[in-house]
This record gives C-alpha cells, structure tokens and sequence, in this order.
C-alpha cells in the first residue's frame, strides 16, 4: 500500500522557535497534500491543502502566516510552525492524495508537537 | 459551513456485541462519506460511500448510506477487543475549480471500547 512519512515523531521547542515538519509520499507522487491538526480527545480538523508549485489553499482561521506550508515537489510538503506558542502544541497530521479522489488520501503516521 | 456529527461520543460494549455508529451530515455538494478507524496515531480507511441504500461490507464491519436522511450507519457484528479505537466519519465535498480547500471533513469521531 502507499506510504507515507512523516518526521519528526516527536518535538519539543521553546516558546518562540519555529518547528519545520516534513511529510513525504514514499512510492508515490503526491499533487496534493493536506495538513491536519488534532487536539487531544477530538477529531482531525484540516488546516490547509498543499499544492505542488502553487500556494497553499487554507480553512478559515488558520494564519498563513504562523503555518507556512511548502510543496516544494511531488513528494514533499513542509509544514513550519513559526513562534510557536504553548497554544500551538497539538498533534499534526499530514496525507497524500494519490488519485483524484479525496477518498485516496493516505496519512502519515503524525508528528506531536510540545511547545514549553 | 460543512458540517458532520457523529454519535455517541464513547460506547463501552463486551466482547461479542453488535455495536452501530451513526454519522450525520451537512454538506454543500456532497461528493461521498467516508469511514476511518483511528488508533494509536493515523486513520485507516474502512469504507467510502457515494451511493444511497448500497451496504459496504468488509467482514464484521459494514455500512450504508442514506442521502435523503444524510446520515450513515457503520455495524460491527461480533466485537473484539481489537475493534476497540476511534472510529471517525467524513464528508468529502464537491470543489470547483477556482479556489477552496478540498480536504475533508471529519467528525469528532465515536470512541468505541470492546470490554473483555
């Protein structure tokens, strides 16, 4: 089956640093990419689609500013998590769309971000 | 604004039970409903649903979908304590070109505990 990654697992950054995570598609190209976040005890919420070449899409509410997203290729999308704050401490999820449909969507194993 | 409510929020069942999971939704130009088992980290895919009345069935797990109710029902027959995790609905939406997110929307998911 598809794979993919992502990394780091785990992090734990100061208040105020930036925290770069990267989710690669393994054996397959990704065009799009999406970057979910999820609280303790509560369910995905997506953040944003990543587009190969073209900007990232956001939901509302989510700052561009704060989580900068780069699909560089077809395999890789970053997410950058800048200033991070307590508030910002949360567990992020990344997926690969493999077709055209949403339903293809494979996930990575999700890195869990600790901001102190 | 898309919209997907799952009940209940936790189930505590024994071993060997029949558990059923429902899944509503709000949705502007829905496209299909999908079902993921979540456990330790990332989702896992169980089933996607486009048409009405059609039961998907893999297993001890099934499902349908009712478009004129806009809900959806996932079974369990005979339960393990394996099927114990979070089981989580979402709603994929029609996008037209021009811009908009197209990742899907989740629901706060079912904690489901199979009980020895």
């Amino acid at each position: 089956g598809a794979v993919v990654s992502q990394h780091p697992s785990r992090v734990i950054c100061k208040s105020g640093t930036s925290v770069k995570i990267e989710c690669r598609s393994l054996d397959f190209q990704a065009t799009t990419m999406f970057w979910y976040r999820q609280f303790p005890k509560q369910s995905l919420m997506l953040m944003a689609t990543s587009n190969e070449g073209s900007k990232a899409t956001y939901e509302q509410g989510v700052e561009k500013d704060k989580f900068l997203i780069n699909h560089a290729s077809l395999t890789l999308s970053t997410l950058t998590v800048t200033s991070a704050h307590p508030e910002d401490s949360s567990f992020y999820i990344c997926s690969a769309r493999r077709g055209p449909r949403s339903y293809e969507q494979y996930f990575g194993p999700g890195t869990r971000l600790t901001v102190t | 604004e898309d919209k997907v409510v799952q009940s209940p929020l936790s189930l505590v069942v024994h071993e060997g039970d029949t558990v059923t999971l429902n899944c509503s939704y709000e949705v502007t130009n829905f496209r299909s409903l999908l079902w993921y088992k979540q456990e330790k980290k990332a989702p896992t895919f169980l089933f996607m649903l486009t048409s009405s009345g059609i039961e998907k069935k893999s297993g001890r797990l099934s499902s349908i979908l009712d478009k004129k109710e806009l809900s959806s029902i996932l079974n369990i027959t005979a339960t393990q304590t394996g099927d114990s995790a979070i089981y989580l609905c979402a709603v994929e939406a029609l996008v037209y070109s021009g811009g908009g997110a197209d990742g899907l929307t989740f629901g706060k998911g079912t904690h489901l505990i199979i009980q020895p």
